[in-house]
């Protein structure tokens, strides 16, 4: 069975960091992309970085894009968000999900976790 | 960046009702398009990808249509256990989500 479990959330003053992971499980990890996306309360789904089954290739949205870091460890079956200069903006549930391919473009996303909540606050 | 809209934010019917929720691309995303079921407190679940095809599992009352910019999702005969927020997703260029429709009884 396909599992991924996310951990790491918590309360956070703006302008610090948080480092988020994703444990996988069930399944080749190395073989699929990954990816975190992101829903504020009460809001749509926000797509926020990929990497590809390899590591070789990552994408973040604009909106977090020289701010937080995506890296995946095939020998612990994780994924990561190292996330730096956190705003208020980037309160949220982040959901870490596993790609329907190894490549992170043309990919769609099949499983889902239950998500970890970061709160960005004074 | 691909902008989606999804018709309507909100849609009321009946058990046993045909719905239909529509979903525009602000440019061509081919068949790149994907469904999502969201239920309150619970993590999207996959229901349609490449705008028609089933995931495995979803009943198949759920059905997918379209390409280019315009996609619809449809569901045969509402179910009370289809009460959900839906999402369509592009992923030909990046990935994108619509605002979502609420569907309720």
């Amino acid at each position: 069975e396909v599992q991924v479990v996310e951990s790491g959330g918590g309360l956070v003053q703006p302008g610090r960091s948080l480092r988020l992971s994703c444990a996988a499980s069930g399944f080749s990890f190395d073989a699929y992309a990954m990816h975190w996306v992101r829903q504020a309360p009460g809001k749509g789904l926000e797509w926020v970085s990929g990497i590809s089954g390899n590591g070789g290739t990552t994408g973040y949205a604009d909106s977090v894009r020289g701010r937080f870091t995506i890296s995946r460890d095939s020998a612990k079956n994780s994924l990561y968000l190292q996330m730096k200069s956190l705003r208020p903006e980037d309160t949220a549930l982040y959901y870490c999900v596993k790609g329907n391919g190894g490549s992170f473009q043309e990919d769609f996303f099949d499983y889902w976790g239950q998500g970890t909540l970061v709160t960005v606050s004074s | 960046d691909i902008q989606m809209t999804q018709s309507p934010s909100t849609l009321s019917a009946s058990v046993g009702d045909r719905v239909t929720i529509t979903c525009r691309a602000s440019q061509s995303v081919s068949s790149w398009l994907a469904w999502y079921q969201q239920k309150p407190g619970k993590a999207p679940k996959l229901l349609i990808y490449q705008a028609s095809n089933l995931e495995s599992g979803v009943p198949s009352r759920f059905s997918g249509s379209g390409s280019g910019r315009d996609f619809t999702l449809t569901i045969s005969s509402l179910q009370p256990d289809d009460i959900a927020t839906y999402f369509c997703q592009q992923y030909d260029t990046h990935f994108t989500f619509g605002g979502g429709t609420k569907v309720e009884i």
